[in-house]
């Protein structure tokens, strides 16, 4: 099983809504990570997970708050959003080390307004 | 900083074609390459990697193959099909996370 699954795939809010974005691999992988990624453009890194721990944040706003459980979920906590945080936002997972892929998730397809 | 760089697209090409997709990258070291592609509305899949110097990746009819002399990671296929259209993103795998190239689109008529 190469799944990454990701809940909802589409997500509408307002901007003083709380929602979460939830993110799920069973593939024993110990790193996972959010994506960001706006129209034809390639996906941005946002947060990385390693065995369970937060390692890197790329000074992403904190109306955005990840959240990793488990070694198998991983959840993006979402507040106070503004429009232009509209955007495709992927979930990848993998096994850690130099030479791995990453594997992707769907994908939430999300909308402010 | 580790970079890459991908050809401009959209690529459109007629059914049956010859696929070249340029790909080239500045890194320290000697890191892992890969291609993902993406369909309209979905993830990125994997479509192949290569790990070391002329390592060749392959999948689906697709080839890459890693060139350390001239750092590149150049994505072909002898014949492309109207499934093929989609987004290609060149990747490479830095010290601490993956690096995309800006992606290619590609269009294949029937």
């Amino acid at each position: 099983d190469t799944e990454v699954t990701q809940t909802p795939k589409h997500l509408v809010m307002g901007m003083t809504n709380k929602k979460s974005l939830k993110c799920e691999q069973h593939m024993g992988h110990r790193a996972m990570y959010w994506y960001k990624q706006k129209a034809k453009k390639p996906p941005e890194l946002m947060f990385v997970y390693s065995y369970e721990k937060l390692s890197i944040n790329e000074s992403v706003p904190s109306r955005f708050s990840p959240e990793c459980p488990n070694s198998s979920l991983l959840n993006l906590h979402l507040h106070a959003l503004q429009p232009e945080d509209s955007a495709l936002y992927l979930c990848a997972s993998s096994q850690g080390g130099a030479s791995t892929e990453a594997f992707f998730g769907q994908g939430t397809r999300l909308t402010v307004v | 900083g580790d970079s890459v760089t991908q050809m401009e697209g959209p690529v459109t090409l007629s059914e049956e074609a010859f696929l070249t997709i340029n790909c080239t990258y500045t890194a320290t070291g000697y890191p892992s390459l890969f291609w993902y592609v993406q369909y309209p509305g979905e993830g990125l899949q994997l479509l192949l990697k290569a790990t070391k110097a002329d390592d060749k990746g392959s999948n689906k009819g697709f080839e890459a193959t890693y060139r350390k002399e001239t750092t590149s990671f150049h994505l072909e296929k002898g014949s492309v099909q109207v499934s093929d259209s989609a987004v290609y993103f060149c990747a490479l795998r830095g010290y601490t996370k993956l690096v995309f190239g800006a992606g290619t689109i590609l269009r294949v008529k029937s």
